[in-house]
């Protein structure tokens, strides 16, 4: 695709419930990274992966959060027993590695009620 | 461990006036310098960065910036803002070499620019 895709754009979800957040990254970049914008905040890193593998998950909040990329493209965002306090836009942006520059998405608004 | 602290929350301005943002920054390691601004339901876009060489960095929109490493200063200027440039602009720090995808941001500043 011509940009970073995230899907879907606004997700409302029930406390306790369990959601999938997705990311199609710019075709051919082999790196991809999370982040998360709380209301009134700059985005916070959560994740980066290089190719497959997870090479830095340093900024997951807690073991509720997980993240995978099966086929070092597509990588999809997981909350298990979502909280109020998860509510935020969640940004994923992808690069062609190394010091290249990255592009990021729009973001998927997750509202927990 | 590096960090970016944006002085101004908020920046009201009028039209056609200049416009300064400010952005202060501590970090162990070389610095490469990011301002990207958002759009009311957009995703985030580069403006400008400094990876290394002149100081001065000329971005997209009219904007600039001066990397100062006396001052860890890293603020950003337009001479002339347009109705069009409201939007929150984002100071941020690479947190790990020259890469610029792990990133860590400033709060964000609001400009406002009024008519």
């Amino acid at each position: 695709g011509a940009g970073v895709s995230q899907t879907p754009s606004n997700k409302v979800t029930e406390k306790g419930k369990y959601v999938e957040l997705r990311c199609d990254p710019i075709s051919g970049h082999t790196a991809l990274y999370w982040y998360r914008q709380s209301l009134g905040q700059g985005p916070e890193f959560l994740i980066y992966f290089q190719g497959t593998g997870a090479a830095d998950d340093s900024g997951l909040p807690n073991d509720r959060f997980f993240a995978v990329r099966p086929e070092g493209s597509v990588s999809t965002l997981k909350i298990q027993r979502t909280e109020r306090g998860d509510s935020a836009v969640y940004l994923c942006a992808s690069s062609a590695g190394g010091n290249t520059e990255a592009f990021f998405g729009q973001g998927t608004r997750l509202t927990v009620v | 461990a590096q960090s970016v602290t944006q002085l101004d929350s908020q920046v009201p301005v009028f039209e056609e006036a200049p416009v300064e943002l400010r952005c202060n920054y501590s970090s162990s390691v070389s610095v490469y310098l990011f301002w990207y601004v958002q759009y009311p339901n957009q995703g985030l876009q580069l403006l400008l960065k400094y990876l290394s060489g002149s100081t001065l960095v000329k971005g997209i929109n009219g904007f600039e910036a001066e990397f100062n490493k006396s001052q860890t200063s890293f603020h950003l200027r337009k001479p002339s803002v347009h109705i069009s440039d409201t939007a929150e602009y984002f100071c941020a720090v690479s947190s790990r070499g020259g890469s610029q995808g792990n990133l860590i941001f400033g709060k964000g500043t609001k400009l406002s620019v009024k008519p």
